[in-house]
């Protein structure tokens, strides 16, 4: 069976510190892989997605950026952390298009 | 631009009751819609997922309807338990392959 892996589960950073959030993916080949991020009250907003290796789309301009080095791995980064980047981050995997999302346990970013 | 709505946004009933949560959409161009349930913390779990071409679709004491035309779609949980406290989120995928999440209803089963 398919199962996917994030960590770390909670994570706090200083202003301006880098990030790296990674997300794996076992028991599937050529996912597709998705990053969201859950504000408190609010419903996920869809971060990044990626269809295959080295192709990474972004919704919405921002301090982030995502990559795929390897079919079932995905990477989340930041140069330097904001506060607004406080939140919780959701990875997720689908089959393909238009197929059911599975969703990894989340990171909690904390940024002071 | 697609919007979800949930309504009621928290929910509290007392344990063995049936209820309904609601999931509103604006835009009736949608390919599937699938509900799910967040424990405080964590991640989210798949419930259903209802195809365009479909009414409803059932999983043990769960039963989601999906009503296109209207843009909206019902979960419906029977027999209540504590177990059963969460928020449950519907997410509508359009033909452009987005997903859109609405914001939840967060629900508590009182023993």
């Amino acid at each position: 069976s398919q199962t996917i892996h994030q960590w770390p589960a909670t994570l706090v950073q200083p202003v301006g510190s880098p990030l790296s959030l990674e997300c794996t993916v076992e028991g599937t080949s050529n996912p597709n892989l998705y990053w969201y991020r859950q504000a408190a009250g609010r419903g996920l907003q869809l971060l990044f997605y990626s269809v295959g290796i080295g192709q990474i789309s972004s919704e919405v301009p921002q301090n982030l950026s995502a990559s795929r080095p390897q079919d079932r791995q995905f990477i989340l980064s930041s140069k330097k952390l904001l506060l607004s980047d406080s939140g919780f981050y959701l990875c997720a995997w689908s089959q393909g298009p238009y197929q059911p999302q599975h969703f990894g346990d989340g990171t909690r970013l904390s940024i002071l | 631009k697609q919007e979800v709505t949930q309504i009621p946004a928290a929910l509290s009933v007392p344990e063995g009751e049936n209820l309904v949560l609601n999931c509103s959409f604006t835009d009736s161009a949608i390919y599937n819609l699938q509900w799910f349930r967040q424990d405080p913390g964590k991640g989210l779990t798949s419930l259903l997922l209802i195809q365009s071409s479909q009414r409803e679709q059932t999983s043990g004491r769960l039963n989601a309807s999906l009503d296109k035309s209207s843009g909206r779609s019902t979960l419906y949980i029977a027999a209540s338990q504590p177990g059963d406290s969460a928020t449950y989120l519907c997410a509508v995928i359009d033909y452009g392959q987005n997903f859109v999440f609405g914001p939840g209803t967060r629900l508590s089963v009182l023993p």
